[in-house]
């Protein structure tokens, strides 16, 4: 399958401990954020989202938690395991007529066994 | 899986030439959304369809085009091809309405020599 982010940003992370992803948004107008988990030869997988009005959300191993004051998004995934290895995408939607996406670069996530 | 499909998988074409690429969308989705993913770099919003009408379009020329049909199923077609045309075309349908997850298809590996 294609791969997916040769050049991204890398995390390395020994499993079973914790990750934390970071992701810098552009739109101060931007009221709903979305993460994606990308693995190669597949498109993006939704993980969690959270909307303007909150600053933290959980999920099942993970928590997104939002600052829009400094507008930093980030996904904090615990006891990180072999299958949590692929690219991460942030993306904001600014444009409440629709769902169009804005995304950032990414991250790549490699878990050590 | 989602339950959003697209074909071809991969593809190659020449310089000049025109592609089509289809997608069908999740059961229940009414909206179809097209994104281009370059080698390492986030997706980058197409357009995205509902009701069969162009919904809103992002930075890209007119020689982008789509169509979605009554089954909501969708086909996005690029005429003149150009080398940097050569990406990983994703598909994304949801349900339209503000804030609303988009579910993305495996996309279409488009090389063009």
């Amino acid at each position: 399958g294609e791969s997916v982010g040769l050049h991204l940003p890398t995390l390395s992370v020994q499993e079973g401990d914790n990750s934390i992803i970071n992701c810098a948004y552009s739109n101060s107008a931007s009221d709903y954020f979305i993460w994606y988990k990308q693995e190669s030869g597949k498109g993006p997988q939704f993980i969690i989202d959270i909307r303007s009005n909150m600053d933290k959300r959980q999920g099942q191993r993970v928590t997104v938690l939002l600052n829009k004051t400094v507008k930093h998004l980030s996904l904090q995934i615990a006891a990180t395991q072999p299958g949590d290895s692929a690219v991460y995408f942030c993306a904001e939607n600014y444009n409440n007529a629709g769902n169009m996406l804005t995304f950032g670069g990414g991250t790549r996530l490699m878990v050590k066994p | 899986e989602t339950g959003v499909t697209q074909s071809p998988t991969h593809l190659i074409k020449t310089r000049g030439q025109q592609v089509t690429l289809r997608c069908s969308s999740q059961s229940g989705h009414n909206t179809v959304s097209w994104y281009q993913q370059a080698l390492g770099q986030g997706p980058q919003f197409i357009f995205q369809y509902y009701r069969e009408e162009e919904n809103g379009r992002g930075n890209f020329p007119p020689r982008f085009s789509g169509l979605q049909f009554p089954n909501y199923s969708s086909e996005l077609n690029v005429n003149a091809l150009e080398l940097d045309d050569s990406a990983l075309y994703l598909c994304a349908s949801s349900v339209q309405g503000a804030n609303e997850k988009l579910f993305f298809g495996s996309g279409t590996q488009l090389s063009v020599l």
